[in-house]
């Protein structure tokens, strides 16, 4: 039951570049949508979220994008930073008011 | 700020014992939850609790496993004969009500059975 996707588990980039974190989802009653960022030896901690009926949310370096058509939302990171370098958890929450997560990116942001 | 806390970090069993990991939610929340991570796999919904009763849980969530709130700060899972696979990362999450999608995390337990 993988109703939340990420693809790719892992990213590398260049520190100044852009990070490009995508994740797909397959249950089109999500209200919400969540990024969580984890480092090692720690929880995951909210980054940034959108709403169902919105395409995009900006906050500072961070903008998710959502493509309800084709189930896609992603995560646009610029410029990146090696303080950046973290498991990024793409994470939906709807009506049964849990979160279901993906499995993950490790995202590492080379000096 | 607040924030929620877990004890232990590591916690070491062997197969069939039975194991109690612990949780501080944040003092003002009133929904808490349990997650799991097994190793390279994805963050998993356990259960989750709201006045003193489970609101929803997963098929993971089986007879072995319960949640209580013993007192007004602490909230535990309860594993009771743990099985080689419980080994994971457990995770507590908190958070004001059930309308707000921001959960709150807590460090994690990693239980390792062996």
């Amino acid at each position: 039951d993988q109703q939340v996707k990420q693809n790719s588990p892992s990213l590398s980039v260049q520190e100044g570049r852009i990070s490009i974190l995508n994740c797909d989802y397959t249950n089109s009653m999500f209200d919400y949508f969540l990024w969580y960022k984890k480092y090692p030896a720690e929880g995951p901690t909210f980054l940034i979220s959108i709403s169902s009926i919105k395409d995009k949310n900006e906050d500072g370096r961070f903008t998710v994008f959502l493509n309800k058509s084709a189930k896609h939302l992603s995560l646009h990171i610029v410029p990146s930073q090696p303080g950046d370098s973290a498991v990024y958890f793409c994470a939906a929450w709807g009506s049964n008011y849990k979160l279901t997560f993906g499995k993950g990116t490790l995202l590492t942001v080379n000096p | 700020e607040p924030e929620v806390t877990q004890t232990p970090s590591h916690q070491v069993t062997q197969m069939g014992q039975e194991v109690i990991l612990r949780c501080v939610p944040i003092s003002n929340h009133l929904y808490f939850y349990w997650y799991r991570q097994i190793l390279g796999q994805k963050v998993e919904f356990l259960v989750s609790f709201y006045n003193n009763e489970i609101s929803e849980k997963s098929e993971i969530f089986d007879d072995q496993f319960s949640v209580e709130r013993p007192d007004g700060s602490n909230f535990t899972l309860k594993i009771r004969s743990t099985k080689l696979e419980d080994s994971a990362m457990y995770f507590c999450a908190s958070n004001r009500d059930r309308f707000t999608y921001e959960q709150y995390f807590g460090p994690g337990t990693r239980l390792t059975v062996t």
